[in-house]
């Protein structure tokens, strides 16, 4: 079965600083996706950034980047010019292609954003 | 679009008493999930529909969870008798497409506790 394991429970980052969250996850398929959800004190799980495992090129949105190493099963986040609003709950996700069910999560990890 | 609507938002109870939680997904979206939350961990899968069929339900503790989904729009997920250990958030989350490759909506939840 596939595990998605995020080391770091907690970090922090200076305001308009860069800060990397760290994930690995286990898997025999080949294809998947993966992705990063953010959940702030209000609970509701929001979608930051997605990956599709035979896509080579690492996935971008804004001031959100990945670093996809699929060989090492590594999917690293990069929060650029971090902002308070960026404090929450981070969690890393993986999603079979092969099996319709159960996005696995990781157990998170905690940002918090010094101004 | 309007979001995906949870209710209650809280709820305590008394172990051994019957807890119900409604979920109403993004119109249109004919796959709902229902997740377990337990604090310091990540959402883990209670049962997947897909319109008002079962998809998967293989973690659902089914001598005491039950969950049915109304002509395939509003969910509800039941707890009969609730333990200690079921003191959670109950996340909810649809998606449009099947396979969710696309990433889920989620709700905010509802936020359990027994005593």
């Amino acid at each position: 079965a596939q595990t998605v394991t995020q080391s770091q429970p907690e970090m922090s980052v200076q305001e308009a600083e860069t800060v990397t969250l760290s994930c690995t996850y286990d898997t025999s398929e080949s294809d998947y996706y993966l992705f990063w959800y953010k959940q702030p004190p209000s609970r509701q799980m929001i979608l930051v950034i997605r990956q599709e495992a035979y896509k080579q090129q690492n996935a971008t949105e804004n001031r959100f980047s990945v670093n996809f190493q699929k060989a090492a099963k590594s999917f690293s986040l990069k929060i650029s010019d971090s902002q308070l609003g960026d404090a929450a709950m981070y969690f890393c996700a993986y999603r079979s292609v092969y099996n319709n069910n159960d996005m696995r999560f990781g157990a998170g990890t905690r940002l918090t954003v010094k101004p | 679009e309007a979001g995906v609507a949870q209710s209650p938002r809280y709820k305590i109870i008394e172990k051994r008493q019957s807890v119900a939680f409604w979920c109403n997904p993004i119109s249109g979206h004919a796959t709902l999930y229902w997740y377990q939350q337990i604090l310091g961990q990540g959402p883990k899968l209670l049962i997947q529909f897909q319109n008002n069929g079962v998809v998967d339900d293989s973690q659902l503790p089914k001598d005491r969870f039950s969950a049915e989904r109304l002509k395939g729009v509003d969910s509800t997920l039941k707890i009969q008798p609730a333990k200690l250990e079921d003191s959670a958030v109950y996340l909810c989350a649809s998606s449009l497409v099947p396979q969710g490759t696309y990433g889920y909506t989620f709700g905010s939840g509802t936020r359990l506790t027994v005593v």
